[in-house]
């Protein structure tokens, strides 16, 4: 089957520029992830949807960060303004409901805010 | 609230010698753990979760809740399992508010 898509895959910006992240997981699965994986670290939760509502945003810094996920499908990930700190991989990820079943993740965005 | 450590950031070992990464955990009620590999060059994928009890590519994973720990083990390391490993931990079983660990990455020499 097709995995999870990412795209771009690579993001050089300046601080306080916006930025837009896009992820379609595979088909079928209702539950969708947006990780942000800093250099050195592992991937932290932004935020999870089930279907086209949020389950848990409770780390996403919601000052800058938003994201939606129109229809249940596809999603897309903002930072409006960037700042430095925003450097890291930005991971997506979707699995067929939240409990027991497997997560699987796309490549990543690695966003650079210089 | 939920913490992973993985104390080691790399982990080199010989072909053939016997690996174990080690996590440990801070949870206070009844977490569900995992162990995630990424291979160079490859996705985040899943190598085993707790409540599995399975052998995945000849790694086993035994939780032990009197240690807090959940140490990834294999009795004789392959090349091909040098890769980045991450440990997570869900509260509420699933993939709910999965807490990773920092990584360790294996290196296993020829």
């Amino acid at each position: 089957e097709a995995g999870v898509a990412q795209s771009p895959r690579y993001k050089i910006i300046e601080k306080r520029q916006s930025v837009a992240f896009w992820c379609n997981p595979i088909s079928g699965h209702a539950t969708l992830y947006w990780y942000q994986q800093i250099l050195g670290q592992g991937p932290k939760l932004l935020i999870q949807f089930q279907n086209n509502g949020v389950v848990d945003d409770s780390q996403l810094p919601k000052d800058r960060f938003s994201a939606e996920r129109l229809k249940g499908v596809d999603s897309t990930l903002k930072i409006q303004p960037a700042k430095l700190e925003d450097s890291a991989v930005y991971l997506c990820a979707s699995s067929l409901d939240p409990k027991y079943t497997e997560a699987f993740f796309g490549q990543g965005t690695r966003l650079t805010v210089v | 609230a939920q913490r992973v450590t993985q104390p080691e950031k790399l982990l080199s070992v010989f072909k053939g010698a016997p690996v174990e990464l080690k996590c440990n955990y801070s949870y206070s009620g009844s977490p569900e753990l995992f162990w995630y590999v990424q291979y160079s060059r490859q996705r985040l994928q899943l190598l085993l979760r707790h409540i599995s009890r399975e052998s995945i590519k000849g790694f086993t994973a035994d939780l032990n809740k009197g240690e807090t720990s959940f140490h990834l083990k294999k009795p004789f390391a392959q090349e091909e399992d040098s890769a980045m490993y991450y440990c997570a931990l869900s509260p509420s079983g699933g993939y709910q508010k999965v807490t990773f660990g920092t990584g360790t990455k294996l290196q296993v020499i020829p």
